[in-house]
């Protein structure tokens, strides 16, 4: 089956502690992008890459960092610098280029800081 | 600034009741208005409206946009229990090659 996986579903961090959320995608899609959605709020972007290799800063990249070292994998490392990381991330990816915009999603990640 | 705007944030009706939802944006260079439905995780595709006074439609899911008023509203039909979710809407614009997204909003359908 053709999708978007994210794992861990669930992830608990201490104050302080760098992680990683993995997003893979076996969909053949050029372009991958890291949400965060909070309570009440729609979603916001993190980071976006439309090639392999490049990736762009979304609107609230601060404390974020990802690579894209491979067309189906986009990991988003969730840093100490973060100051408020508690949410749930969605990884998406789409064909890429201009107009074709339509997102797939991944179920998401719920980070939790102790 | 590009933004998006959804009402009502939240709303409860009984099954069997028809709901709209509304979106309402104001963007430089739009080229595309797309509502997803989230249950729980993962957002899910409804429609992509590119164009005024075309509805789309779904089973007893219908939207329509108006290019002229900056806005797009999601109908449902006959609302089930399994409708209950939030729903989301976003503006792609012309600029780059991101989606500008609403706040969402929470339908819950009593039994």
């Amino acid at each position: 089956d053709g999708g978007i996986t994210q794992s861990p579903k669930y992830l608990f961090r201490k104050e302080g502690q760098n992680v990683t959320l993995s997003c893979e995608q076996n969909l053949n899609h050029d372009a991958m992008y890291w949400y965060r959605q909070d309570p009440g709020q729609g979603l916001r972007l993190i980071y976006y890459s439309q090639i392999v290799n490049d990736f762009q800063k979304g609107d609230i990249a601060e404390g974020y960092s990802v690579s894209r070292e491979k067309k189906e994998s986009f990991p988003l490392t969730v840093t100490s610098a973060q100051k408020n990381p508690t949410a749930f991330y969605l990884c998406a990816s789409s064909i890429g280029g201009r107009g074709v915009v339509r997102q797939f999603f991944g179920p998401g990640t719920r980070l939790t800081v102790l | 600034e590009d933004k998006v705007v959804q009402s009502p944030l939240s709303l409860v009706v009984h099954e069997g009741d028809t709901v709209t939802l509304n979106c309402s944006y104001e963007v430089t260079n739009f080229r595309s208005l797309l509502w997803y439905k989230q249950e729980k995780k993962a957002p899910t595709f409804l429609f992509m409206l590119t164009s005024s006074g075309i509805e789309k439609k779904s089973g007893r899911l219908s939207s329509i946009l108006d290019k002229k008023e900056l806005f797009s509203i999601l109908n449902i039909t006959a609302t089930q229990t399994g409708d209950s979710a939030v729903y989301l809407c976003a503006v792609e614009v012309d600029s780059n090659y991101q989606l500008i997204w609403g706040a969402g909003t929470k339908l819950i359908i009593k039994p």
